[in-house]
């Protein structure tokens, strides 16, 4: 089983604040990423990372930002919630390699009131 | 045309029953495939990587045609509890640094006694 943890599980927040999703991994992946999926639909990419020091928005376009100062962590900040980001955001792993499977955390609900 | 497309669901089969999923992807180059299951409101966990020349654990048989570009899934004696949505998983450029893996749309799978 993988490591990668996501913190908080559920979030309900008001407009205009600013929150930061946790994400974390113990395997030393250099590959992290962060998708964004509402119930029932497709999972979209919205920031990825392939090192530290390394960020890269997705195909979906997002008011949110990363950062990767160290190798394990790979946070997802929005500076003003807004009722259109209530979603999920599934944050994933994975080693170096062709053959190497995406990890997930289990997740960030998320609802902006 | 989407880079990767599966079948459109969902598929409705009763206890037992053998089905397939098909899924196409666009990129001749793509080098390495997945089968991941996703359950209500969880996160995406890996069922199996597809290999070139077909793999099988337990029920589950993963297939690839290359020269189609087509990877499939067979579960076979279906249970309750594969009643989830499958998720075609395709790394099309292995080169490319940031290792982006692109999700299908999903084909959600109802088993019913």
């Amino acid at each position: 089983e993988a490591d990668i943890y996501q913190t908080p599980r559920y979030l309900v927040i008001g407009t205009g604040k600013k929150i930061t999703l946790e994400c974390s991994q113990t395997m030393g992946h250099d590959k992290m990423y962060w998708y964004q999926q509402d119930p029932g639909m497709e999972l979209h990419l919205i920031h990825y990372s392939y090192g530290v020091n390394s960020t890269e928005k997705g195909d979906l376009s997002s008011e949110s930002t990363v950062s990767r100062i160290r190798t394990e962590h790979f946070p997802l900040t929005l500076e003003s919630a807004r009722p259109s980001h209530t979603s999920q955001y599934l944050c994933a792993s994975r080693e170096k390699g062709i053959n190497s499977p995406l990890h997930f955390g289990n997740g960030t609900r998320l609802t902006v009131t | 045309r989407k880079e990767v497309e599966q079948d459109p669901g969902p598929f409705n089969v009763p206890e037992g029953a053998t089905v397939a999923f098909n899924c196409t992807y666009s990129n001749s180059a793509s080098q390495s495939f997945f089968w991941y299951r996703q359950d209500c409101r969880k996160e995406p966990k890996l069922l199996m990587s597809v290999y070139s020349s077909g793999n099988e654990d337990g029920r589950f048989t993963a297939q690839l045609n290359r020269a189609s570009q087509y990877i499939s899934l067979l579960i076979r004696d279906s249970k309750l509890s594969d009643s989830a949505t499958y998720l075609c998983v395709v790394n099309p450029d292995p080169y490319n640094q940031g290792g982006k893996l692109i999700f299908g749309q999903g084909t959600e799978l109802s088993v019913k006694p």
